[in-house]
């Protein structure tokens, strides 16, 4: 088992570009969170889709940031334009059915905005 | 919405002793409490979790414990080894778009196990 997959594992642009993280939750899994931390405001959970449909995007800072998933096996998060406030590191988490809340982490995405 | 509060931020122990990590919750709602293990660099790992139906879970050297009533839920480490050196996160279930899937956590613990 692969375990959840996230890619770049490493991201540095300017300010102003466009920045897409994408994800590949473990194969079976029907739900799928996108986190955001960074030490003044811990682990936020941005948004969730079960089934490949967004249940709760309360979480998503602003119109800045968008998420999708066209498909079980894979997600995207994306931010236009990137301010330096978005410098974090993104993670993307999976959870199989009919386990009640177990979500296993990939290893996230560190994205510095400059 | 739920809210989950973790104390201390860091804890600092000697090799062999014991380490506890409390966190209360405000949703009386919640029905489902893990503890995640991050190490420096790494993926938060899901380590134990709890669910209201028991009051307490033990795996080897850690358990966890759930006061319901008082909404508080506590980790604790035995023996601890070097290798326990990370940040614990504990977390809770809440209702958000009609599921109980969203979970909030702690701001965390840095936990030092002193050679």
């Amino acid at each position: 088992d692969a375990g959840v997959i996230q890619s770049p594992r490493h991201e540095v642009t300017e300010m102003g570009q466009e920045v897409t993280l994408r994800c590949k939750p473990i194969s079976g899994h029907n739900s799928l969170f996108w986190y955001r931390q960074t030490m003044m405001r811990g682990l936020e959970l941005l948004i969730y889709f079960n089934n490949n449909v967004p249940i709760d995007d309360s979480g998503m800072p602003e119109d800045r940031f968008s998420a999708k998933m066209p498909n079980a096996s894979f997600s995207t998060l994306k931010i236009q334009p990137s301010e330096p406030r978005d410098s974090a590191v993104y993670f993307c988490a999976s959870s199989p059915p009919g386990t009640l809340y177990e979500q296993y982490f990939g290893p996230g995405t560190r994205l510095t905005v400059t | 919405g739920e809210n989950v509060e973790q104390h201390p931020s860091t804890l600092s122990v000697q090799e062999g002793d014991s380490a506890v990590i409390k966190c209360t919750y405000s949703d009386s709602a919640s029905n489902y409490f893990p503890w995640y293990k991050q190490e420096l660099g790494k993926r938060p790992q899901l380590i134990i979790d709890i669910r209201s139906n028991v009051g307490e879970k033990k795996d080897q050297r850690i358990a966890v414990t759930l006061n319901k009533t008082a909404k508080h839920f506590s980790l604790h480490i035995t023996e601890t080894q070097p290798e326990d050196s990370a940040v614990y996160f504990c977390a809770a279930n809440s209702n958000s778009g009609g599921s109980n899937y969203k979970l909030t956590f702690g701001k965390g613990t840095l936990l030092t196990v002193n050679p």
